[in-house]
């Protein structure tokens, strides 16, 4: 099983600021990696597909890069409906997700 | 515009099976294009995959989960189905089921999840 350790566990920013979260595989996934966003009491929502395409919809101040085992969801400039929890995905091999980044209102 | 919705009951009692439906509408559930999964969420975890199935009947699973796990498609009445057997208080979650794109594997739209408790 391919495991994704996400970190920090929380990050602690204010509306304005710039936000990178990490996503590390256990082994190489390539570029198979997505990211989603998910706020309390809702299903989570894909942001970013393959490392680095947004999906449909997504504001351009989502980015996401990396490759192999090394991954980052960058959000330029942190608008307060962005804060949230964050899942990486990897589809490498069957889906697993990373336990998350919590992204707090500072 | 697409949507999904888990229907079943709510409260499962301890090596029971769990059986919850999928309803998926403003699309065809035989499209070629996507494969219709299950996701699971603990209280306040992670999302753990349980396994998807295509419009052919073909599935897959979650290794952890393989030997209790049964999805199931209906086209006629565009539901896909999950159980899961044997089930105990660690299988208490919120049920997500999910559309998942075949060439990128991702999942594009999910239902609102419902909430199984496993308990006595």
């Amino acid at each position: 099983e391919i495991v994704l350790t996400q970190s920090p566990a929380t990050l602690s920013l204010s509306p304005g600021e710039r936000a990178t979260l990490s996503c590390r595989a256990s082994q190489s996934v390539s570029s198979y990696l997505a990211w989603y966003q998910q706020k309390p009491g809702q299903a989570p929502r894909l942001l970013i597909y393959d490392a680095s395409n947004r999906a449909t919809g997504i504001p351009a101040r989502f980015s996401g890069s990396g490759s192999g085992t090394d991954f980052t969801l960058t959000i330029s400039s942190l608008e307060p409906e962005d804060f949230a929890v964050y899942y990486c995905q990897q589809r490498s091999n069957w889906s697993t997700f990373g336990q998350g980044t919590r992204l707090e209102i500072k | 515009q697409v949507q999904l919705q888990e229907s079943g009951p709510g409260l499962v009692k301890p090596s029971q099976t769990l059986s919850l439906t999928c309803t998926v509408s403003g699309g065809s559930i035989s499209s070629g294009s996507y494969y219709w999964s299950w996701i699971r969420q603990p209280a306040g975890k992670g999302l753990e995959w349980i396994g998807r199935i295509y419009t052919s009947g073909s599935t897959n699973y979650n290794p952890s989960l393989k030997s209790r796990v049964t999805i199931s498609v209906d086209t006629s009445k565009n539901q896909f189905s999950l159980k899961l057997s044997s089930v105990t208080a660690a299988d208490t979650a919120v049920y997500y089921c999910a559309r998942e794109v075949v060439v990128i594997r991702t999942f594009d739209y999910w239902g609102q999840g419902t909430l199984v408790t496993v308990s006595s």
